[in-house]
């Protein structure tokens, strides 16, 4: 599992409310990933980082944001969540030195 | 964004049958990777690819690189139950923080 964890791993929040999921690795890994999966729709990115404060948006960014201030954890905050932020949020590392991504076990996330 | 075009979608067979799902691109790849997931957790990589025309197994699973570096094959032979799941390709384009590209999946369904 690359040492991936992620927490929560279910919430149930309300439309409004704030919300921040968090990853945590504990083998050094530069670069690591948020993705979102939906029926339809895959595995899509919504950001990444390659370093600690260095982020990037992915092709579903908007509505959340990330911080990576420290190298083990990477934080995905909904600023104010929305029905359509209902979804299971998936956290990955990249290997430094290939392009093969693991991923953690997953956050259910349901916002009513 | 981009999609890698996988097929089938789904497939249902019988216990002891091979079974081979597919990727395409329009775009060259550097990397292909094959990724299973089981219901309620995160996808887990079964087989790594790095050159083009790359043929590597992982027990009963075997999956090749594209010659044109534009698609990649995973085949698995004599099926099991556990093999039930959604099967995911995703590939790499460049070196550096280019992050991956997905499939949509296969779902697999396996029929004792």
């Amino acid at each position: 599992d690359a040492g991936i964890t992620q927490s929560p791993r279910h919430k149930v929040t309300e439309t409004g409310t704030p919300v921040t999921l968090r990853c945590h690795q504990t083998e050094n890994h530069r670069y690591m990933y948020w993705y979102r999966q939906d029926p339809g729709h895959g595995l899509r990115l919504i950001h990444y980082s390659y370093g600690v404060k260095d982020t990037d948006k992915g092709e579903v960014s908007d509505g959340y944001s990330v911080s990576r201030s420290k190298t083990e954890d990477f934080l995905l905050t909904l600023e104010s969540a929305t029905s359509s932020q209902t979804s299971v949020y998936f956290c990955a590392i990249r290997l430094t030195d290939t392009d093969t991504q693991y991923f953690g076990p997953g956050t259910r996330l349901t916002v009513l | 964004g981009q999609q890698l075009n996988q097929s089938p979608q789904s497939m249902f067979i019988q216990e002891g049958e091979d079974v081979s799902m597919n990727c395409t691109s329009s775009s060259i790849f550097n990397t292909w990777l094959w990724y299973k997931q089981e219901p309620g957790e995160g996808p887990v990589l079964l087989i790594a690819l790095y050159k083009a025309g790359e043929l590597t197994s992982n027990g009963r699973l075997t999956a090749q690189f594209g010659i044109t570096r534009k698609d990649s094959f995973l085949n698995i032979s004599a099926s099991i139950p556990s093999d039930v799941g959604i099967y995911f390709c995703a590939g790499h384009r460049n070196s550096g923080n280019t992050p991956l590209v997905f499939g949509k999946g296969t779902r697999l369904s396996v029929i004792a």
